[in-house]
């Protein structure tokens, strides 16, 4: 099974800050990755797929990078409607979820 | 816009199983598209529990795959799942979501509301 590893689980940062979200997957996956934005009570929703493409309708604010094992999710200035729970997913081999990470705002 | 309903009881005994439905509308189930099911427990993160495309092909999690089963009825543009054996971990807010197909898999772009199924005796 792959398992993926975000980091940090949790972070705080204020509006207009850019902000890092890190996930690591235990073998390579190339570039099979998306990325979700999940708010309290809601369905997630995609951000991100095939690690750096931006699905249609998501702020330009939101990037991904990253192949192979290392992939980072960046908000280039934080806003308010950010605050929520970031998931990184890898589909190379099945799917798995990493074990999120909650965005505050200062 | 293509938009998942799921449906199902709420309540379901230790040992039973589960039952859910997930129905598609604005759209095909027949498409190129897989249909996923993702649980959440309260409190925790997402699980991945398993896909089926409209010809039948499944892709299950290797941890819950002795317990799954995967449906699909195209005349009722639905899909459907069932885990047999449920204890109190199977507690969890059920999401049905598409994974799109654009020439290759390109994530969940669609997702159902959830509904919450606990075990309980």
């Amino acid at each position: 099974d792959i398992q993926m590893t975000q980091s940090p689980s949790t972070l705080s940062a204020s509006v207009g800050d850019r902000v890092t979200i890190t996930c690591r997957a235990s073998q390579s996956i190339s570039s099979w990755l998306a990325w979700y934005q999940q708010k309290p009570g809601k369905a997630p929703k995609l951000l991100i797929y095939k690690a750096s493409n931006l699905e249609s309708g998501v702020p330009s604010r939101f990037s991904g990078s990253g192949s192979g094992t290392d992939f980072t999710l960046t908000i280039s200035s934080l806003q308010p409607d950010d605050s929520a729970t970031y998931y990184c997913q890898q589909y190379s081999n099945y799917r798995t979820f990493g074990q999120g990470t909650k965005v505050e705002i200062k | 816009q293509v938009q998942l309903q799921e449906s199902g009881p709420g309540l379901v005994k230790p040992s039973g199983t589960l039952s859910l439905t997930c129905a598609v509308s604005g759209g095909s189930i027949s498409s190129s598209d897989w249909w996923s099911w993702v649980r959440q427990p309260p409190g925790k993160g997402l699980e991945w529990i398993g896909e089926i495309h409209h010809s039948g092909s499944t892709n299950y999690n290797p941890s819950l795959k002795s317990r799954i089963t995967m449906s699909v009825d195209k005349s009722k543009n639905q899909f459907s799942l069932k885990l047999s054996s449920v204890t109190a971990a199977d507690t969890a807010v059920y999401y049905c979501a598409r994974v799109v197909v654009r020439g290759v898999i390109s994530g969940m772009d669609v997702w159902g509301q959830g509904t919450t199924v606990t075990v309980f005796s």
